[in-house]
């Protein structure tokens, strides 16, 4: 059973080019969350998707982000117009219906020049 | 805010000894996580605790956990090398789904 996988690993944008960053769940994993972690600093919460719907987007900022979970397809983190403070590392977890313990991705790093 | 304080923030210790790290929060929780992080690399799951749990063990980890005092702690006993690593504690409130991570402890095993 692969893991979480997320891609690319890493992503180099200039200042107000678009970012696209994509999360494949575990198999028979329905919901989806989105970290952020600055340099130095622990994770952030962004967003909580289960299949076609937001469920939490308490953490997004609110210009220029937005997530989806298609029913088919991997989940996508898009990032309109970035800026370099919009450099992190981008971190998605999976979980199964009912199940508290979250499993993680190695991350995308993205770096906006 | 951030909901977890770590502490301390970095520990440098020898193998064959034990490491403790702390956590504290300020809201109330379900459960506290404990998460390890290699540099450069994603989060791996190491134990849950729920709220009304007071200690958990798994292996060489020990988690505690005060409910009254809003804290917890890690122990790794008789560490090694590869324990070499970021720490995180997560908390888990009413909302479903949110975790919110404390700032983390370095924690650095000499061989």
């Amino acid at each position: 059973n692969a893991g979480v996988m997320q891609n690319p690993r890493h992503l180099v944008r200039r200042r107000g080019q678009e970012a696209r960053l994509r999360c494949s769940p575990m198999k028979g994993h329905s919901h989806v969350y989105w970290y952020r972690q600055l340099p130095e600093e622990g994770l952030k919460f962004m967003v909580y998707l289960q299949k076609e719907n937001i469920i939490d987007e308490s953490g997004m900022p609110k210009e220029r982000f937005s997530a989806e979970f298609p029913k088919e397809g991997p989940s996508i983190l898009r990032i309109q117009q970035v800026v370099r403070g919009d450099s992190a590392a981008y971190f998605c977890a999976s979980s199964p219906l009912g199940v508290e313990t979250q499993y993680f991705g190695p991350g995308t790093r993205l770096l906006v020049l | 805010s951030q909901q977890g304080e770590e502490d301390p923030q970095a520990l440098s210790i020898q193998e064959g000894e034990n490491a403790t790290m702390n956590c504290s929060y300020k809201t109330s929780i379900n459960n506290l996580q404990w998460y390890r992080q290699n540099s450069g690399r994603g989060l791996v799951h190491l134990i849950l605790i729920r709220s009304n749990e007071r200690e958990k063990h798994s292996g060489r980890l020990r988690v505690t956990l005060d409910t009254s005092k809003k804290s917890s702690s890690l122990l790794i006993t008789a560490s090694r090398a590869a324990d070499t690593a970021s720490y995180f504690c997560a908390t888990a409130g009413t909302s479903y789904g949110k975790l919110t991570f404390g700032q983390g402890t370095i924690l650095t095993v000499h061989p």
